[in-house]
């Protein structure tokens, strides 16, 4: 069975401080996608890591991915309040149609307290 | 942003009942997607289309069906809700190996 897991599942963090969000998968995918969604909202593309060792970085946020490792990390500099939201990381993989279906993770729910 | 709508934006139905609801893209984007989205689930595929008349099922299809007979619309069916039915819909789409674009959602509540 295909699987993406994000761990954790929850965090709450103060103001100021770093933290990393990691998604494991059990595919073999070389892809990996971030998206931010908040809270009664739709979700929001953050990043495409298309490749083995791919880092991107977007203000606060950092995302790379280990291919070999099936780990993506989402890393937050200096947390702010408005990095609240809930993060998923998701894999593509081939379906029979020949097109790619879309797994995601469960999300990481991300507080950022002042 | 990829101009993706969905619609009826919030619904309330009846046990038994069959509800349609409709993902509208102007993007001419090939490929479309319906998910639901339930606590600690994350979001779990239903269907999928990857052309006009083309669909297949994803993970969580029973109980659901699908159309697709125009490149800009993909209607999901549920032909005779049921509680466990109660979810946040939300459709996506894209047109290539990229990431996809999400709709608003669509708030369900089978009563």
């Amino acid at each position: 069975e295909l699987k993406v897991e994000q761990n954790p599942l929850f965090l709450s963090m103060q103001e100021g401080k770093n933290y990393t969000i990691y998604c494991n998968y059990s595919t073999t995918s070389d892809r990996l996608y971030w998206y931010r969604q908040d809270p009664g909202k739709s979700l929001e593309s953050l990043f495409v890591l298309l490749s083995n060792g791919a880092v991107k970085q977007e203000g606060r946020l950092m995302a790379s991915l280990d291919t070999k490792a099936r780990l993506s990390t989402l890393h937050i500099t200096a947390a702010v309040h408005d990095l609240s939201a809930t993060y998923f990381c998701a894999v593509d993989v081939r379906a029979t149609s020949g097109t790619y279906k879309y797994i995601f993770g469960t999300g990481t729910r991300l507080k950022v307290l002042a | 942003d990829a101009g993706i709508t969905q619609s009826p934006r919030h619904k309330v139905t009846e046990t038994g009942t069959p509800v349609t609801l409709r993902c509208h893209q102007t993007e001419n984007h090939r490929y479309m997607y319906w998910y639901r989205q339930d606590p600690g689930h994350g979001l779990r595929l239903i269907h999928y289309s990857y052309g006009v008349k083309d669909t297949d099922k994803g993970e969580v299809s029973d109980g659901y069906s699908v159309s697709r007979s125009k490149t800009e619309d993909f209607l999901l069916t549920l032909e005779s809700a049921t509680s466990s039915q109660t979810s946040v819909y939300f459709c996506a789409t894209h047109s290539g190996r990229e990431t996809q674009y999400f709709g608003p959602g669509t708030r369900l509540l089978v009563l």
